[in-house]
């Protein structure tokens, strides 16, 4: 299957501080971005959906001031979290698929803690 | 929306036992994955299975799309097996809803 490689694996930061997580498609071209956030114990949730070249679309309740999101390439996607709080911390896991795919490929996810 | 509704929520096994979890759904769909979430957070994908039945190895899945289910079945299960299972569904193109999973702990 096809590879997404998500960096970093986990992050600490402070509380107040900006925290960038990178989405890669290695052996393909996605098209299709997908970026969603675990709390512990819990299912995926999606927060938004992202579309090389254009802005992303965000579910109802995420702040896209405060998770943003770039698309700007066909194999890289980034989610920045902004003036980080506690209550950010979680799983974030990001998802692709190619224009002619219809099946989704995982990253491995980053585990966020802010302090 | 689409309600995903996984059983059983928890399990255990004794290392060589098999089992079936399940998968409903509310709505019909377009896509229905099944993956496995190892005690790392890392997920893999088990199957792409929108319909029909399909085998790997030890793990086969059948989805009923007519009636709304998909069946994740596991055989001579591992410790290896360890982990969450969860099902997502594809309702409208590229919106991915999960189940809230299935805890399996395959003990030696």
């Amino acid at each position: 299957g096809a590879v997404v490689s998500q960096h970093p694996s986990w992050v600490i930061c402070k509380s107040g501080t900006s925290v960038k997580i990178e989405c890669r498609s290695l052996d393909f071209q996605a098209t299709t971005m997908f970026w969603y956030r675990q709390f512990p114990k819990q299912s995926l949730m999606l927060m938004a959906t992202s579309n090389e070249g254009s802005k992303a679309t965000y579910e109802q309740g995420v702040e896209k001031d405060k998770f943003l999101i770039n698309h700007a390439s066909l194999t890289l996607s980034t989610l920045t979290v902004t003036s980080a709080h506690p209550e950010d911390s979680s799983f974030y896991i990001c998802s692709a698929r190619d224009w002619g795919n219809t099946e989704a490929f995982f990253g491995q996810g980053t585990r966020l803690t802010v302090v | 929306g689409i309600q995903v509704e996984q059983s059983p929520p928890d399990l255990i096994l004794q290392e060589g036992a098999n089992s079936t979890l399940r998968c409903n759904f509310s709505d019909s769909v377009n896509n229905l994955q099944w993956f496995h979430q190892n005690p790392w957070g890392q997920l893999i994908n088990l199957f792409y299975i929108p319909s029909g039945t399909k085998q790997n190895g030890r793990l086969s899945a059948t989805t009923v799309a007519t009636e709304r289910y998909s069946l994740l079945y596991i055989s001579s299960s591992q410790t290896t097996d360890s982990g969450v299972y969860f099902c997502a569904v594809e309702l409208d193109f590229n919106k991915f809803y999960f189940g809230s999973g299935t805890k399996l702990n395959v003990k030696p």
